[in-house]
């Protein structure tokens, strides 16, 4: 039972254009979330990361919005570059317990 | 400053062997995190440890096993190999509790189980 989803698998976006990355959740006990970036054969990369009591933290070209009651969340990329194409995975923890989503794979095409 | 290093880089063994992995932590990280990537499953956390103490375990059975050494070193066992234990372990350092400080990560030790 996935915990953690991100339902697509991969995501093919226009160079310049917006990406959006989604993740849904099941338990309302998550109090924080991140996203990280893999590229292969590299360990992840933290991106950005949103507390519960907050809806939308943002860091350059990277958003993330948070929608507690539809335990939903996203990130959005604006505008995508070709360096962004990687598997983004999605986390969501319980104090210092991370459960992890089976990750996207964004490719940006130029 | 020297990243998270993880050895061996790629392992071959058999079903029923032991492994024993080491991760080097970003010098001066005391918290060391160990997880699990497989296609199926995605990434999933094993342990932390801070400060030589085990602070946390994710739902893995005892046959995976972990420790820090006082330089912050973490080594983690897997005993009686199977299959299914095939895998990119990777292990990640921060500076103190892994919930408010960023998480860097090595490229991982990959493990294939014949």
């Amino acid at each position: 039972d996935q915990q953690v989803k991100q339902n697509s698998p991969s995501l093919s976006v226009q160079e310049g254009r917006i990406s959006i990355l989604n993740c849904d959740y099941t338990n309302s006990m998550f109090d924080y979330f991140l996203w990280y970036k893999k590229y292969p054969a590299e360990g992840p990369t933290f991106l950005i990361s949103i507390s519960s009591i907050k809806d939308k933290n943002e860091d350059g070209r990277f958003t993330v919005f948070l929608n507690k009651s539809a335990k939903h969340l996203s990130l959005h990329i604006v505008p995508s570059q070709p360096g962004d194409s990687a598997v983004y995975f999605c986390a969501a923890s319980i104090g210092q317990n991370f459960v992890f989503g089976p990750g996207t794979r964004l490719s940006v095409l130029p | 400053k020297a990243g998270v290093t993880q050895t061996p880089r790629y392992l071959i063994k058999t079903r029923g062997q032991q492994v024993t992995l080491s991760c080097s932590p970003i010098s001066g990280h005391r918290s060391v995190s160990w997880y699990q990537q497989t296609p199926g499953q995605g990434l999933q956390f094993l342990f932390e440890y801070f400060s030589e103490t085990q602070r946390n375990k994710g739902n893995f059975p005892g046959r995976f096993s972990g420790r820090q050494f006082s330089n912050s070193r973490s080594e983690m066992n897997v005993s009686t190999l199977e299959l299914g234990d095939s895998a990119l372990y990777l292990c990640a350092s921060s500076l103190g509790s892994i919930y408010q400080e960023t998480q860097y990560f090595g490229p991982g030790t990959r493990l294939l189980v014949l």
